[in-house]
């Protein structure tokens, strides 16, 4: 089983770029998240979703945008990145019951110079 | 305002003895309390789950404690083992919420 599958795992953007990160994930959860990872800061919950075609804002949503067009992919964008948003970015998915474990993927580095 | 505190030195235990950690909150009344596992440069990974009306929970060598009370959870692991290293991490919900809220972690070494 794959799981939570993100992609890419590394990547290096330059102030003003854009990009995509990817997670797809095949247990057919409902919930999906993103979070940001920061040494100190521990996990803050960006934005998530509790089914295909819905988002919603968590924690720190400033500066990123989200999509779920399929139940199985949560897309987060980043329009116009800043050295602020250079952390470790995770995903997750979980089921639609209260009380429900997370599934994290392995995450993505992004530093942006 | 809300918070959930988890200790921020690395706690250093010997090969054997029982490792305890620590989960304080404030201003949530959490319908239940997950602990998971990080390894560096990896996702975490869930442990073990508590309910609010639960006061342990165990699995093989880990023991979790929820006391509302105090608005504290304890994390257990006895007959430690340098395996055992890693960074764990206490999540809750936001009363009513589907959403956990985590804490940052506490790093647990285990020498041999």
């Amino acid at each position: 089983n794959a799981g939570v599958t993100q992609t890419p795992k590394f990547r290096v953007l330059k102030t003003g770029q854009s990009m995509t990160l990817l997670c797809a994930q095949d247990m057919n959860h409902e919930y999906m998240y993103w979070y940001r990872q920061d040494p100190g800061m521990g996990l803050r919950l960006i934005h998530y979703s509790v089914g295909e075609g819905t988002t919603a804002k968590g924690e720190v949503p400033d500066g990123y945008n989200v999509s779920r067009l399929k139940k199985q992919n949560f897309l987060l964008g980043l329009e116009s990145a800043a050295p602020s948003q250079t952390s470790v970015y995770f995903c997750a998915s979980s089921r639609r019951q209260a009380n429900e474990k997370l599934f994290f993927g392995s995450g993505t580095q992004l530093s942006v110079l | 305002s809300q918070k959930i505190e988890q200790n921020s030195e690395a706690l250093n235990i010997q090969e054997g003895k029982t490792a305890t950690l620590t989960c304080n909150y404030t201003n949530y009344s959490p319908a239940y309390l997950q602990w998971y596992r990080q390894d560096p440069g990896r996702g975490p990974v869930f442990l073990l789950l508590i309910r609010e009306n639960e006061k342990e929970k165990r699995k093989e060598r880990l023991k979790v404690t929820f006391d509302t009370t105090l608005k504290q959870s304890l994390f257990h692991i006895t007959a430690s083992q340098p395996a055992d290293s890693a960074t764990y991490l206490c999540a809750l919900d936001r009363g009513g919420s589907y959403i956990p809220t985590f804490g940052r972690g506490t790093s647990l070494i285990v020498h041999p």
